[in-house]
């Protein structure tokens, strides 16, 4: 069984598209996350959402959307892309709320190419 | 805000040998965790080992285990017997107990293990 799962895995698109990536936890966790990792593997959170609640939101342009539907899914919309958004793209989960000790949980990525 | 640095961009270890790849962080809080995460060229993400700071003994797995050092601010990971199936990128991750939703990487360590 999957633990994180995100789709697809590879991504390729032409600038000015619009994109999206799912993503879908079964660990019961109540926090979910979206992290960057650019080209030198540095890797920068995006957003976190806890039950469905927006509680990090970095410094983003705002052409990146997250969606929560339930704790289990968070999704994140890509309007009009530009050729740097070209990353690979985590979803992760873990479980806050007094287990601070709950390691992230990574999906596979999702490699975006924007040409 | 909590910082992480990684000061070996990339290290090199005879298979079968140890090596120790350092990393330190910069808090003003008593209260957290430290992680250290394995990036394989498959690029998924994989949970090594865990540390909370209000333990003073060291975490260990297997082959894996680390010198926190709290004073110092110091968590390194060192390897023992060390397999080409260890190649990878490795990842030093802070984690806050006080309502600690995000997870901040350090720039990574790229590992290479030479048969």
């Amino acid at each position: 069984d999957t633990a994180v799962s995100q789709t697809p895995k590879y991504l390729v698109t032409q600038m000015g598209n619009d994109k999206s990536i799912k993503c879908e936890q079964n660990l019961g966790h109540d926090t979910m996350y979206w992290y960057k990792q650019d080209s030198k593997k540095f890797l920068k959170i995006m957003f976190s959402y806890n039950n469905k609640e927006l509680i990090i939101n970095e410094t983003v342009p705002n052409r990146f959307s997250p969606k929560s539907p339930d704790k289990a899914h968070l999704n994140l919309h890509i309007n009009s892309l530009e050729l740097g958004d070209s990353a690979v793209y985590f979803c992760a989960s873990s479980q806050a709320r007094g287990f601070y000790n709950s390691p992230l949980h990574f999906g596979n990525g999702t490699r975006l190419t924007v040409t | 805000a909590q910082t992480v640095t990684q000061s070996q961009p990339e290290m090199s270890v005879q298979e079968a040998e140890t090596v120790t790849l350092s990393c330190t962080y910069d808090t003003s809080e008593s209260d957290y965790y430290l992680f250290w995460y394995k990036q394989p060229p498959s690029r998924q993400m994989i949970l090594v080992i865990r540390q909370e700071a209000y333990k003073q003994q060291n975490a260990t797995e297997n082959r894996f285990s680390v010198n926190f050092q709290k004073a110092a601010k110091s968590f390194s990971l060192k390897i023992s017997d060390s397999q080409l199936g260890d190649a990878a990128m490795y990842f030093c991750a802070y984690r806050s107990g006080n309502y600690g939703q995000n997870f901040v990487f350090g720039p990574g360590t790229r590992l290479s293990v030479l048969p």
